[in-house]
């Protein structure tokens, strides 16, 4: 089963304006984490964003904030004011069982959204 | 942030010939470090998980005699690529997590290999 789903290939978003990037995940631990990450075609993953399974508020950095609906397991990664440098793909993560097997730390993907700002 | 580097960028060699791959954590130490691979408009597919002084553990499909993994240190790991072959050809990425730093996972600039 896809551990993480990012149903949107590609989105179109004019620059200054606000845009979601959706993503659902499937776990049944209790305990894990969510990243989003950006990469240009430059191809460096750019960490960007971190939701912690037991954090009571929604994660912020700046202009990207995440939309964490932890009954529907949705992640979304909203990105306000546009800028042409967001263009790049994102991909969304989870790590599951945060707590004690090293085994489980690994970061599982999705399958990424390209985004794509226009003047 | 955190910085880790990769080394080299990118490396064209020949079938047959082996092909190593270092993975540096600058400013943190990192129990743990992960090597994944990545096709053209793809997303990153896991190889395996490196911890410091043990064993890497492969998953699965990915062979073990082939792509050799140590992390010799806290701040090292390296990916050998035995006997390349032009399948091979790809983008390697390796990532790191910051020793108790669990919320946090930070990725090399990544090394494209060519295979001819």
């Amino acid at each position: 089963a896809q551990k993480i789903t990012q149903t949107q290939p590609g989105m179109f978003v004019q620059e200054k304006e606000a845009v979601t990037l959706d993503c659902t995940y499937d776990t049944s631990d209790p305990s894990y984490g969510l990243f989003w990450y950006k990469q240009p075609s430059s191809g460096e993953m750019i960490f960007l964003i971190y939701q912690g399974s037991y954090d009571q508020q929604n994660a912020t950095e700046g202009r990207y904030s995440l939309n964490f609906q932890k009954a529907r397991k949705s992640a979304n990664l909203v990105i306000s004011a546009s800028q042409l440098g967001d263009s790049a793909m994102y991909f969304c993560a989870m790590r599951e069982g945060l707590q004690g097997n090293t085994g489980f730390q690994k970061l599982v993907f999705g399958t990424g959204t390209r985004l794509l700002v226009s003047p | 942030g955190a910085v880790v580097s990769q080394h080299p960028s990118w490396v064209i060699c020949k079938s047959g010939t082996s092909v190593k791959i270092e993975c540096r954590s600058l400013d943190f130490q990192a129990t743990t470090m992960f090597w994944y691979r990545q096709f053209p408009k793809q997303s990153l597919m896991l190889m395996a998980t490196s911890n410091e002084g043990s064993k890497a553990t492969y998953e699965q499909g990915v062979e073990k005699d082939k792509f050799l993994i140590n992390h010799a240190s806290l701040t090292l790991s390296t990916l050998t690529v035995t006997s390349a072959h032009p399948e091979d050809s790809s983008f390697y990425i390796c990532s790191a997590i910051p020793s108790g730093r669990a919320r946090e996972q930070y990725f090399g600039p990544g090394t494209r290999l060519t295979v001819t």
